[in-house]
C-alpha cells in the first residue's frame, strides 16, 4: 500500500488476555517505530527497529511487552496479560532512512476492560 | 536529558488571524526537527523536516523555522480546516538509536 497500515484499528480485550498488534510499513522503509499515545498525552516511544534488529527497546514499559519484525517488513507488537493501564492508541511509523522523516499509520486503539 | 516543550497548549484563532506555535528543545545534538499535524482519531501526518539553524520550509499557509534552541510554526491567514493538534519532534544524535522525542502538542482551533 501507499502508507503505513495497522491492524486491527480497534481492539477491545479482557484484562489478563494477550493481544497482538500488526504494522505493515511503507515498502522499502528500513526503520520502524512503535509509539503509544494515551488520552491527552504525548507520544511515548516504545521500540525502534533497523531492518529486523531492535537497537533500542528502552521504551517498552515492562516485560509483558515485546515486538518483532520479520523480513525487514511487517512488525508485531505483543502485549501479554493485558492490564487496564495498557489502554491507549498504539502507533507505528516507518522511515526510508533512520535519519529522516517518519510516516505514521492510523493507529490501533486498544481498550482493556 | 533530551526534551521538547511546546507552547501554547491550546490556541483559538479567528479565521484569517495569523499566529505562531513554539517548540523549544534541549538536546545534546540534533539530527533533525519534525512537525506533524494530528486530527482526532488519526495518526500524525508529516508536515516538515528541518535539519539546521536558519532553515525554513513552507507549505500553503504554514511556514516552519529553526534556531539552535527552538522552532516556530507560523500559520498565515488560517482557515477552519487548519484546526488540529500540531506536534513537534526532535531526533537527537544519541548513539545507538534514531528515536524521535515528541512534545505534547498545541491544539489549534480556528473559528469561522
Amino acid at each position: 500500500g501507499a502508507g503505513v497500515s495497522q491492524s486491527p484499528s480497534n481492539k477491545v480485550t479482557e484484562k489478563g488476555k494477550d493481544v497482538e498488534l500488526r504494522c505493515d510499513p511503507i515498502s522499502g522503509h528500513t526503520a520502524l517505530y512503535w509509539y503509544r499515545q494515551s488520552l491527552g498525552q504525548g507520544l511515548e516511544f516504545l521500540i525502534y527497529f533497523q531492518g529486523n534488529s531492535a537497537p533500542d527497546k528502552s521504551g517498552l514499559p515492562s516485560d509483558r511487552f515485546s515486538a518483532e519484525r520479520t523480513g525487514g517488513s511487517v512488525s508485531t507488537l505483543t502485549i501479554q496479560r493485558t492490564q487496564q493501564e495498557d489502554s491507549a492508541v498504539y502507533l507505528c511509523a516507518s522511515s526510508f532512512y533512520s535519519q529522516g522523516s517518519a510516516f505514521f499509520g492510523q493507529g490501533t486503539r486498544l481498550t482493556v476492560v | 536529558e533530551d526534551q521538547v516543550t511546546q507552547s501554547p497548549e491550546a490556541l483559538r484563532l479567528q479565521e484569517g488571524e495569523s499566529s505562531s506555535l513554539n517548540c523549544s528543545y534541549t538536546v545534546s545534538g540534533l539530527r533533525g526537527l519534525f512537525w506533524y499535524r494530528q486530527d482526532p482519531g488519526k495518526g500524525p501526518e508529516f508536515l516538515f523536516t528541518l535539519y539546521s539553524a536558519g532553515e525554513e520550509k513552507e507549505k500553503e499557509r504554514l511556514k516552519a523555522t529553526l534556531t539552535k534552541k527552538e522552532s516556530f510554526l507560523h500559520i498565515t491567514a488560517p482557515k477552519p480546516e487548519d484546526s488540529a493538534t500540531y506536534l513537534c519532534a526532535v531526533q537527537p544524535t544519541t548513539s545507538g538509536t534514531y528515536k524521535y522525542i515528541f512534545g505534547t502538542g498545541t491544539r489549534l482551533k480556528v473559528l469561522a
